[in-house]
């Protein structure tokens, strides 16, 4: 129940197109459901964050949405960049959960020129 | 701007050996974290801090101590280091009011 389940493993599209990831969870406490964001060599950095109160988030390109029924989120990517390049995780976590991020498996996106 | 360091990016350790990685933050954040990321598994839960001498252990910890003497340094500590504890060791602290974690760049090991 603490699971948090990303897909795909590997993205690739074509520059200018939209990428998408989804997670999916299962322990309906959890309440904060951040992306990170990871280049090779780098630490992973938070990206765009929801929180179960709104459906969708949008910074700039970014846009999480949040289906609490369906327990399910997602991050869109419009007008994908070679620059976005990266591997993006999301995690989830809950009040009273020792700050505890679960994390997903993470996805290696690829975007071509 | 918000820095996590450690101590190295690149380490090579041969079976047996003690092995210590250090992190440190500048920003007197009470709750730091040690990952282990492996390919196609994400990032796994190695021991979490929420103050000075204060630890907890995450999902796999065997194998790993931590120490946590000062509020901007936490340690990982491989007592006998094994083949299978090669990988890439993050570091991470948390700021209490936006829940963000910020990460160091890891630390990637390998064991011979």
């Amino acid at each position: 129940q603490q699971q948090v389940k990303q897909s795909p493993q590997s993205l690739i599209v074509q520059k200018g197109g939209i990428s998408i990831i989804n997670c999916a969870y299962e322990n309906t406490a959890f309440d904060y459901f951040p992306w990170y964001q990871q280049f090779p060599g780098k630490g992973p950095a938070l990206l765009i964050a929801i929180r179960p109160d709104v459906s969708e988030k949008k910074e700039g390109r970014f846009t999480i949405s949040f289906n609490k029924s369906a327990k399910q989120f997602s991050l869109h990517i419009m007008d994908s960049q070679p620059g976005d390049s990266a591997t993006y995780f999301c995690a989830a976590s809950q009040l009273d959960s020792n700050y505890q991020l679960i994390w997903g498996a993470g996805t290696k996106l690829i975007i071509k020129p | 701007d918000v820095k996590v360091t450690q101590s190295s990016r690149y380490l090579v350790k041969r079976t047996g050996e003690k092995v210590f990685l250090e992190c440190v933050q500048d920003m007197d954040h009470e709750n730091m974290f040690w990952y282990r990321q492996d390919p196609g598994l994400g990032l796994r839960l190695i021991y979490f801090s929420y103050d000075v001498k204060m630890k907890e252990k995450g999902d796999i910890p065997e194998g790993y101590s931590v120490s946590r003497e000062k509020k901007e340094r936490f340690s990982l500590i491989l007592e006998s280091a094994s083949t299978n504890q090669t990988s890439m060791y993050l570091c991470a602290s948390r700021n209490p009011w936006t829940d963000t974690q910020y990460f160091g760049p890891g630390t990637r090991l390998t064991v011979l």
